[in-house]
């Protein structure tokens, strides 16, 4: 199994803030990294796909990079809306696996 | 519009059989994967698995697999998650999601693919 590592597991930010968030394959995965938004109650929120293609409706604020085993997920001009979780996801597999998150608290 | 419309709150004891369902709307139900993916109190999201409506093709996480079955019903574009025997380590939120894909401009090649929509979540809660 491809494993993925998050880091770091929460971060404090501030509103207007620059956070970036990491995501670390086992294995190179090429660009089949998505990452995804979950605010506990709501469904999660497809965010990034392939690596860096924002999704249609994403704000510009939010934009993702990397290839092979090392991804980024960056955040400009932090809203109140995006405290919440972020997760990274691997599709070179079926069933690719999940981060374990990263909680972007206020 | 796309929809996944989930069931209600669950709350059963271990031993006893359950049955989650997804409604889904707004798009050709046969021609998309549907998963199940859980996520236990403070933890992260794991697949549970996935179904190809048009054939009822199944691929399970390993977690999973003998412990669930996932079906789906072309007839009301629903699919279900279903346990036998509960447990209380089953106690989590289970959400649905349509696996999108995403295809080159030549509309042949697979450039990726991704959860693009989601249901609203499912608590299930599982006493000893």
């Amino acid at each position: 199994d491809i494993q993925m590592t998050q880091s770091p597991t929460s971060l404090s930010a501030s509103v207007g803030d620059r956070v970036t968030i990491t995501c670390r394959a086992s294995q190179s995965i090429s660009n089949y990294l998505n990452w995804y938004q979950y605010k506990p109650g709501e469904a999660p929120k497809l965010l990034i796909i392939g690596a860096s293609t924002l999704q249609s409706g994403v704000p510009s604020r939010f934009s993702g990079s990397g290839s092979g085993t090392h991804f980024t997920l960056a955040i400009t001009n932090l809203q109140l809306e995006d405290f919440a979780t972020y997760y990274c996801q691997q599709t070179y597999n079926t069933l690719g696996m999940f981060g374990q998150g990263t909680k972007v608290e206020i | 519009e796309v929809l996944l419309v989930q069931s209600g709150a669950e709350v059963g004891k271990s031993g006893e059989s359950l049955m989650l369902s997804c409604k889904t709307s707004g798009f050709s139900f046969s021609n998309y994967w549907i998963g199940w993916v859980r996520q236990m109190p403070g933890k992260g999201l794991e697949w549970v698995g996935i179904i190809y409506p048009r054939d009822s093709d199944a691929k399970y996480s390993p977690s999973f697999q003998g412990r669930v079955i996932i079906s789906a019903d072309k007839s009301t574009n629903s699919v279900f998650l279903k346990w036998s025997s509960l447990r209380a380590s089953d106690t989590a939120t289970y959400f649905c999601a349509r696996r999108y894909v995403f295809y080159d401009s030549s509309g042949q090649l697979v450039v990726n693919d991704a959860l693009d929509a989601w249901g609203q979540g499912t608590l299930v809660t599982v006493s000893p």
